[in-house]
């Protein structure tokens, strides 16, 4: 199946700094979504991006889908304590999820 | 709305005894997977129904593994014999019928499997 690879495998960042995760295929994707895994917890659904350039935001969050298809971003502005967790991009080609970013926030 | 129900929420067995997982959906959801998750390998999609059907079982790791989904609202996954490296947390993950592109997966709490 397609390989989806997400980096970086882990952040660390202060408390107020911004922090980007990327997710990159070499197929072409139908859509890709994203989701966030507290510690101890389970995937939940952030997002989806369909068409091709697309941008949404969810407050803090802003998702990008590439122009080709084959990467999209996450990008956290501002990041605080709550937002630790993994975050997992999945194509959803063929629901297989990246290795997702490990996320931690030093108060 | 009760979401994803998996159990046992953990399970501690000896090597060589049989583990069954248990999943129920969320009501109308017509798709199921089991992922598998462990440090070393992450989030690994182990199976996948569309309206009680296996659709790819690619990655179903050996024969040891099997996973039957009788109805729409129950699904198990089964290691028999079980072994250590085994142990990982078991995922179950519904999403409802698709409108020109895939939903969402709901997913369960997870059941914690260690197998000593």
């Amino acid at each position: 199946g397609q390989q989806v690879m997400q980096i970086p495998q882990y952040q660390h960042v202060q408390e107020g700094e911004d922090f980007t995760t990327y997710c990159n295929s070499s197929t072409t994707l139908s859509n890709i979504q994203w989701y966030k895994q507290r510690p101890g917890g389970h995937p939940v659904f952030l997002i989806q991006l369909v068409k091709s350039g697309e941008v949404k935001k969810q407050k803090r969050l802003t998702f990008q889908f590439g122009e080709a298809k084959k990467n999209s971003s996450l990008h956290i502005t501002a990041t605080q304590t709550t937002d630790v967790g993994t975050y997992f991009c999945a194509g959803w080609n063929d629901m297989r999820f990246g290795a997702g970013t490990r996320l931690t926030v030093k108060p | 709305d009760a979401g994803v129900i998996q159990s046992p929420r953990h399970e501690v067995t000896e090597m060589g005894q049989e583990v069954t997982l248990r999943c129920k959906p969320i009501s109308g959801h017509n798709s199921l997977f089991w992922y598998r998750q462990t440090m070393m390998r992450g989030l690994e999609l182990l199976i996948y129904f569309n309206n009680n059907v296996p659709i790819d079982d690619s990655g179903m790791p050996e024969d040891r593994f099997s996973a039957k989904m009788p109805n729409a609202s129950f699904s198990t996954l089964k290691i028999q014999p079980s072994e250590p490296r085994d142990s990982a947390v078991y995922f179950c993950a519904s999403s409802p019928p698709g409108q020109g592109s895939r939903s969402p997966l709901h997913f369960g709490n997870g059941t914690r499997l260690t197998v000593t």
